[in-house]
C-alpha cells in the first residue's frame, strides 16, 4: 500500500458534525477512486475523480456527501451532518489512468466512527 | 447491476492444508482482479486476469478464470498463517475502471 496516503487513519465524530477525509494519490497518479467498506463486507464504489473533475459519482449518496480533487493538494471526501450509518472504513485508490485493466493502488483507509 | 458472489464466506483451516475459494459473477467479467486485505489495511492487488480459461500462478496461489469469463477460483497450496486475510474478487466495470467487489472470503489459517 506504499504511496497512497490517507488521513486521518481514525476519525471520531458526533452526529451532526462534518467529516473530512483526505487522500494523496501515488506520485504520478491523477485518477482517484473512493470506496466505502462496512464491517464484514466488500468495498462499494462511491466516486471516481480526475484532477479538478468528477467523472463518475454513481455510488455517492445524493445528500450530505461530496468529493473533490483540486489541481493542487489531496482529494477530499466530505460528509456533512454525519449519522451513525456513516460509520465505516473509507478507502481511496489511485491509478495512473482510468480504465478497466489499470491496477488500482489502495491506501490503508480512514475508519470513521460516529458517536 | 452486476453481482459478484464469493464462497465460502468464512474458512478456517490448519497450516499446511489446501483450499479453494470461488467468485461467480451475474454477468461476464470485464477485468477480473483478486485482492487480499489484512485487518486495518487496504486491499492489495494479487492478480488481474482478462482472458477466458487463463491460469496464473503466484507462488502457492493459483488463479483460474472460467472459459465463459463468469467465474474464477483461487487455490492456495499448503496454507500458512501469513495467508490469513480477506480475499476479494472484483471486476473493473465500464470505461472508468471503477471496481465492483464481491463480499469476500475471510480466511483464517491456524498454526
Amino acid at each position: 500500500n506504499a504511496g497512497v496516503m490517507q488521513n486521518p487513519r481514525h476519525l471520531v465524530r458526533r452526529r451532526g458534525q462534518e467529516a473530512r477525509l483526505r487522500c494523496s494519490p501515488m506520485k504520478g497518479h491523477s485518477h482517484v477512486y473512493w470506496y466505502r467498506q462496512l464491517p464484514e463486507e466488500g468495498l462499494k464504489f462511491m466516486v471516481y475523480l480526475q484532477k479538478e473533475n468528477i467523472i463518475d459519482e454513481s455510488g455517492m449518496p445524493k445528500e450530505r456527501f461530496s468529493a473533490e480533487f483540486p489541481k493542487e493538494g489531496p482529494s477530499i471526501l466530505r460528509i456533512q451532518q454525519v449519522v451513525r450509518g456513516d460509520s465505516a472504513a473509507y478507502f481511496c485508490a489511485s491509478s495512473p489512468s482510468g480504465g478497466r485493466v489499470q491496477p488500482q493502488h489502495f491506501g490503508d483507509g480512514t475508519r470513521l466512527s460516529i458517536l | 447491476t452486476q453481482l459478484l458472489e464469493q464462497s465460502p464466506q468464512f474458512l478456517s483451516i490448519q497450516e499446511g492444508e489446501n483450499l479453494t475459494v470461488y467468485c461467480n459473477s451475474s454477468s461476464v467479467f470485464s477485468s477480473l482482479q483478486w485482492y487480499r486485505q489484512e485487518p486495518g489495511e487496504g486491499p492489495v492487488l494479487l492478480v488481474t486476469v482478462v482472458t477466458g480459461g487463463e491460469v496464473k500462478k503466484l507462488k502457492r496461489l493459483t488463479f483460474q478464470f472460467g472459459d465463459a469469463r463468469k467465474d474464477s477460483s483461487l487455490h492456495i497450496t499448503a496454507a500458512q498463517p501469513g495467508d490469513t486475510g480477506l480475499y476479494l474478487c472484483a471486476d473493473g466495470s465500464g470505461n472508468t475502471g471503477k471496481l465492483i467487489f464481491g463480499q469476500g472470503t475471510t480466511l483464517q489459517v491456524k498454526p
